[in-house]
């Protein structure tokens, strides 16, 4: 399972852009990347997924470079309620020898700044 | 927008307690998962559940632990008789069929608090 690195926290203020950056240097062939978002005692929430280049959604966008060690995700125009613990993963979507368990790091608290 | 759904939201229990988590997945996913999440740590995975039947569990799901979907809605998981330590967030999350290739497109219910005395 290929390990992730994304920082602790990172701060911003409301209308900015925000990109979170995650290191997965061993990521397999068949590996997918994949994000969430938690609030304080709430659920995860899946943000988006990709496997190469560029994906956006209506939440975010995701950026994967040619060689797929690391990934990006951007939130654009940040609110005060994108103030949350954001995950990267990474891992075998298509089920793998884990079959969709998902392996949850410390993630990134992102704080949003009126 | 379909939802997953748990119930209680709390539920207090003594120690040495049986208690049921309830969850109710979004109706047309098959897989199924529980996670804990102990106060101010990381989410881990307890166990994952298709066709009726577990398909992988981690070292925290032990014999105290068990799993059920006894009708076409609700999945459960029991836990025989709680320890302090089991005091945590509990969530299940359900995932669309694995045509798609979405295993870790997870939807994630709003959690039951659980505190054993």
């Amino acid at each position: 399972l290929a390990k992730t690195t994304q920082p602790i926290s990172m701060d911003s203020y409301e209308g900015q852009e925000v990109n979170i950056t995650c290191s997965h240097n061993n990521i397999a062939t068949n590996d997918y990347i994949t994000w969430y978002q938690q609030f304080p005692s709430q659920g995860p929430r899946f943000i988006i997924q990709g496997y190469k280049t560029k994906v956006t959604n209506e939440v975010a966008s995701l950026f994967i470079p040619a060689d797929r060690k690391s990934s990006t995700l951007s939130l654009p125009r940040v609110s005060l309620s994108d103030t949350a613990v954001y995950y990267c993963l990474v891992g075998d979507i298509l089920g793998g020898s884990t079959l969709g368990r998902l392996y949850f790091g410390r993630g990134t608290q992102l704080t949003v700044w009126p | 927008e379909p939802e997953v759904t748990q119930t209680p939201s709390h539920q207090v229990t003594q120690m040495g307690q049986e208690v049921i988590l309830r969850c109710v997945p979004i109706s047309n996913h098959l897989y199924f998962y529980w996670y804990r999440q102990i106060l101010g740590q990381k989410v881990e995975f307890l166990v994952s559940f298709y066709n009726n039947e577990i398909s992988e569990k981690s070292e925290i799901f032990d014999d105290q632990f068990s799993v059920e979907r006894p009708d076409g809605s609700n999945f459960t998981l029991k836990i025989r008789s709680t320890k302090l330590e089991d005091s945590a967030m509990y969530f299940c999350a359900s995932s669309p069929a694995s045509g798609t290739g979405k295993f870790h497109e997870q939807y994630f219910g709003p959690g039951t608090r659980l505190t054993v005395t």
